[in-house]
């Protein structure tokens, strides 16, 4: 079955300070793989997402994030967060079969301090 | 704009009573999604369907049931065989051809048992 792990359930960084969110899947062939944000009270929005090539993906809000095959990762990145990043971000991965539903980790629920 | 409306935005529900929450799309998506989330647990997804008239059950569709008469249209109902409702509910839709696009969310509903 796949399966998506978001170890930290909660992280907290300063204004301007560099961000790294993990993410590791465990899946049997290449897996698209996507980032979602959430803020409270609503719905998620696609911050980015991976097929394949480039394994550095650019996204949205200044976020990028990096496949490694060899680490069944995908970590988020950004090189200086800004207050209005706070809020809970979900990893996600697109199951087998033809349903093709995505698979959502637990979340990491960002706090940025002034 | 195209998007995902649910509504309404928050629902309170008595013990024994069936609810049903709305999902209405203008995005031409083939599939749509149900999503249930509580703290710390992610999204479970409860049901999906990929074309009118035919859906399929997901992680936890206990208690859950839905239909999908038009294209646009995927309500839930909560039913009272559901022990534990309270939660947070998400429907997505996406382009099922073409699941690179990834899911396109509502706002979601805030389901209350009082």
């Amino acid at each position: 079955a796949q399966s998506v792990t978001q170890p930290d359930i909660h992280i907290t960084v300063s204004e301007g300070a560099s961000l790294e969110l993990r993410c590791n899947y465990s899946y049997g062939a290449t897996p698209y793989l996507f980032w979602y944000v959430q803020s409270p009270g609503q719905g998620l929005q696609l911050l980015l997402k991976y097929f394949s090539g480039d394994t550095l993906v650019q996204g949205i809000k200044g976020f990028e994030a990096e496949f490694k095959r060899s680490q069944s990762s995908f970590n988020l990145r950004k090189p200086s967060v800004h207050w209005s990043d706070a809020a809970e971000y979900f990893c996600a991965v697109v199951a087998s079969g033809s349903a093709r539903q995505l698979t959502f980790g637990s979340g990491t629920q960002l706090t940025v301090l002034p | 704009d195209g998007g995902i409306t649910q509504s309404p935005k928050y629902l309170f529900r008595k013990e024994g009573q069936n609810v049903t929450l709305s999902c209405e799309q203008n995005l031409n998506h083939d599939a749509m999604y149900w999503y249930r989330q509580d703290p710390g647990q992610g999204l479970r997804l409860i049901y999906y369907s990929q074309i009118v008239n035919d859906f399929q059950k997901g992680d936890i569709a206990e208690g859950y049931s839905v239909s999908r008469e038009k294209k646009e249209s995927f309500p839930l109902t909560v039913t009272s065989a559901q022990k534990n409702p309270t939660a947070f509910y998400l429907c997505a839709s996406s382009i099922e051809r073409r699941t690179n696009y990834g899911y396109t969310f509502g706002s979601g509903t805030r389901l209350t048992v009082v």
